[in-house]
């Protein structure tokens, strides 16, 4: 069964600090990896999208890793803001199956 | 939220009643989706669309319908809602039903249904 895992659950940084959020899948075979961010109230938002020959892909102060071999992706936020408080999603797709593996997302609160 | 607009945006309703949500998109979309959220859970598919009066189960089907009679608007139907299906419901779309690459999966707003 394809899953997706990711951790911490939920996290807590001071504005300016760094994070990293961790999401191991088991999902085969493996087409695409996402990181979405949902504000609250709002639906998910498309971060970057990684395929299997990528490692790295930035936007802006997020950057996403991706680890084929070991099935682990980070996403790692840069000097957070107050903006940066949201639910962060990890989806992976299976190559030639339209089906989706959702994480359950890690909460990050931001204070100031 | 990208042409994509749900209806209604947060219902209460008691058990045994049937409820509609819409989702009416402008981005001329092939694919629509309605997935529901839950706390502890990633968005888990419930139906979805690959045209016109063309659609099928996802993996939480059980309790719902659905239908699509223009390209722009794809209902999510309970037909005697419980309060196992109290939850956050989101519309999304894309242009392909491979999600890869540049075809993004866009989502709504969502809808937040609560059944007394």
């Amino acid at each position: 069964k394809n899953q997706v895992e990711q951790s911490p659950q939920s996290l807590i940084i001071l504005e300016g600090k760094n994070c990293t959020l961790q999401c191991n899948y088991t999902v085969s075979p493996f087409s695409n990896l996402r990181w979405y961010k949902q504000d609250t109230g709002r639906g998910p938002v498309s971060l970057t999208i990684m395929t299997f020959s990528e490692n790295t892909k930035s936007n802006g102060r997020y950057t996403a890793t991706l680890d084929a071999d070991t099935k682990q992706s980070s996403l790692h936020i840069t000097a957070s803001q107050l903006s940066d408080s949201a639910s962060y999603i990890c989806v992976v797709s299976a190559r030639g199956d339209y089906k989706l593996s959702f994480g359950a997302g890690t909460t990050v609160t931001v204070r100031a | 939220d990208a042409g994509i607009t749900q209806s209604p945006r947060h219902k209460v309703t008691e058990t045994g009643t049937p409820v509609t949500l819409r989702c009416h998109q402008t981005e001329n979309h092939r694919y629509m989706y309605w997935y529901r959220q839950d706390p502890g859970h990633g968005l888990r598919l419930i139906h979805y669309s690959y045209g016109v009066k063309d659609t099928d189960k996802g993996e939480v089907s059980d309790g719902y319908s659905v239908s699509r009679s223009k390209t722009e608007d794809f209902l999510l139907t309970l037909e005697s809602a419980t309060s196992s299906q109290t939850s956050v419901y989101f519309c999304a779309i894309s242009e392909s039903g491979t999600i890869s690459g540049a075809n993004v999966l866009t989502f709504g707003a969502g809808s937040r249904l609560t059944v007394l």
